[in-house]
């Protein structure tokens, strides 16, 4: 059984940078598992933040970027901002037709 | 302006059946592949099958393998999900999502609440 893996949790001062990652228990992330990353407050839909590792979605601040760190997928935030405390959840693409998300991390924002 | 928005949820007691729905609108519905995707209370969010956009070959997670089943009509822009035997585990909130850029997850729906409960 396929597991992605990604932080519980992460703190980041205002106007800091925090990296959030998105691996798998058994081998490599790389861009054929087309990572995605999603933004949900408490009680709302996910928002989609990035697509295939590095597009950002439409309306999405350049402060949001993927990529790829060694073996794992990351996003990255650059300038953090209060209303970016949020969950942040990770879905890989691990074979034909079927997708894993990550557990998900929580970033706090103080 | 894309919509989609599901609807279905309710309280059942366990080993009952459900139908949730996703109406599409203002969104490409027929040519792009749906997803289920839930989540549980508390909890982070987990896919749960995915249909072509012409049904032609359905995915499922192994945890509701046997137990649903996904369907849409193209003819009047909804998908389905088809729950059966539910489980106290299966509560949750069910969000339906188009397959977009890079396998990625855009749109999604509000959620439609189940609750799995006796």
């Amino acid at each position: 059984q396929t597991v992605v893996t990604q932080e519980p949790s992460f703190s980041v001062s205002p106007g800091g940078t925090v990296t959030l990652t998105c691996g798998l228990t058994s081998g490599s992330v790389s861009t054929s598992h087309y990572p995605s990353w999603y933004q949900q407050t408490p009680g709302q839909t996910p928002r989609t933040l990035i697509y295939n590792t590095k597009f950002r979605s439409s309306g999405v601040p350049d402060r949001f970027s993927g990529s790829i760190l060694g073996n794992k997928a990351a996003l990255t935030i650059t300038g953090a901002q209060a209303d970016d405390e949020s969950d942040y959840y990770c879905v890989l693409y691990v074979t034909t037709g079927i997708w894993v998300f990550g557990g998900g991390t929580k970033v706090t924002v103080l | 302006q894309v919509q989609l928005v599901e609807s279905g949820g309710g309280v059942v007691q366990p080993g009952g059946s459900l139908r949730l729905s996703c109406a599409a609108s203002g969104f490409s519905f027929s040519t792009s592949g749906m997803h289920w995707v839930r989540q549980a209370p508390g909890k982070g969010l987990e896919w749960v099958t995915f249909t072509r956009y012409d049904d032609i070959q359905r995915w499922y997670a192994d945890s509701v393998k046997g137990r649903f089943a996904i369907s849409r009509d193209n003819s009047k822009n909804t998908l389905y999900l088809h729950i059966n035997s539910l489980r106290l585990e299966d509560t949750g909130v069910y969000y339906c999502a188009g397959m977009s850029s890079g396998q990625s997850f855009d749109p999604w729906g509000q959620g439609t609440l189940v609750t799995v409960s006796s």
